[in-house]
């Protein structure tokens, strides 16, 4: 079945970077727009970016401009998600969401839980 | 403070009909950007509920619709039931920022 399987929970310090993995299956992974939301502690979700696995070009929101990457490894039908400069406002449940042609995300991660803490 | 304005919370009794709003502007919902619905149970991930402002998901039941009128748009919950107690959030597209963003969501909670 079509499911996307993020990496563990992570734990970092202040200032370190993180890099959550996503993977794919079920259907052809160059096809669909993959994107990242997160979510802090009883907060709303937040949308942080996206990568279009078939040509690896990427948009950022202005929120996370420089701080985030998404890339992606076709042959592992893979993509990451890395947050630098860590901080505390960070932690917070990080989703990858696979995004159907009519702009909504129909299949989610299960979520990676990454904490910021000295 | 989020793009979408969603009202916190909604209550309502088993089998009665509620509706949930999101509120957006000239710039999002209002520039004929697509509205989508997603419902997230507790400790889970989101689940899309409503594409395209009133389309269903193959398994979703009918008793959930959306609509979208100018500016806003709404999620209606008919014959309410324990398990439709979780957050709602709506989602679209901004072209000021843009980029995709969601509402503030809303809980519902069945009395």
């Amino acid at each position: 079945q079509v499911q996307l399987v993020q990496s563990g929970a992570e734990v970092k310090k202040p200032g370190a970077s993180v890099k959550v993995s996503c993977k794919a299956s079920g259907y052809t992974f160059t096809s669909y727009a993959m994107h990242w939301v997160r979510q802090a502690p009883g907060q709303r979700l937040e949308w942080m970016g996206w990568i279009n696995p078939g040509n690896g070009n990427t948009k950022y929101s202005q929120n996370f401009q420089g701080r985030v990457t998404i890339t992606r490894d076709t042959s592992a039908s893979t993509a990451y998600m890395e947050l630098s400069s860590l901080r505390s406002e960070d932690t917070a449940i990080y989703y990858c969401a696979r995004r159907q042609e009519t702009d909504a995300f129909d299949i989610w991660g299960q979520g990676t839980m990454v904490t910021v803490s000295s | 403070q989020s793009v979408l304005t969603q009202t916190p919370s909604v209550s309502g009794a088993p089998g009665q009909r509620v509706t949930i709003s999101c509120t957006g502007s000239s710039s999002n919902i209002g520039a004929g950007y697509d509205v989508h619905w997603y419902q997230q149970l507790p400790g889970t991930a989101p689940k899309l509920l409503i594409y395209g402002n009133s389309n269903r998901p193959s398994g979703v039941p009918d008793r959930f619709s959306g609509s979208k009128s100018g500016t806003s748009a709404s999620l209606a919950i008919t014959g309410l039931q324990a398990e439709d107690e979780a957050d709602y959030y709506c989602q679209s597209y901004d072209s000021s920022l843009s980029g995709v963003v969601f509402g503030g969501g809303t809980r519902l909670t069945v009395l």
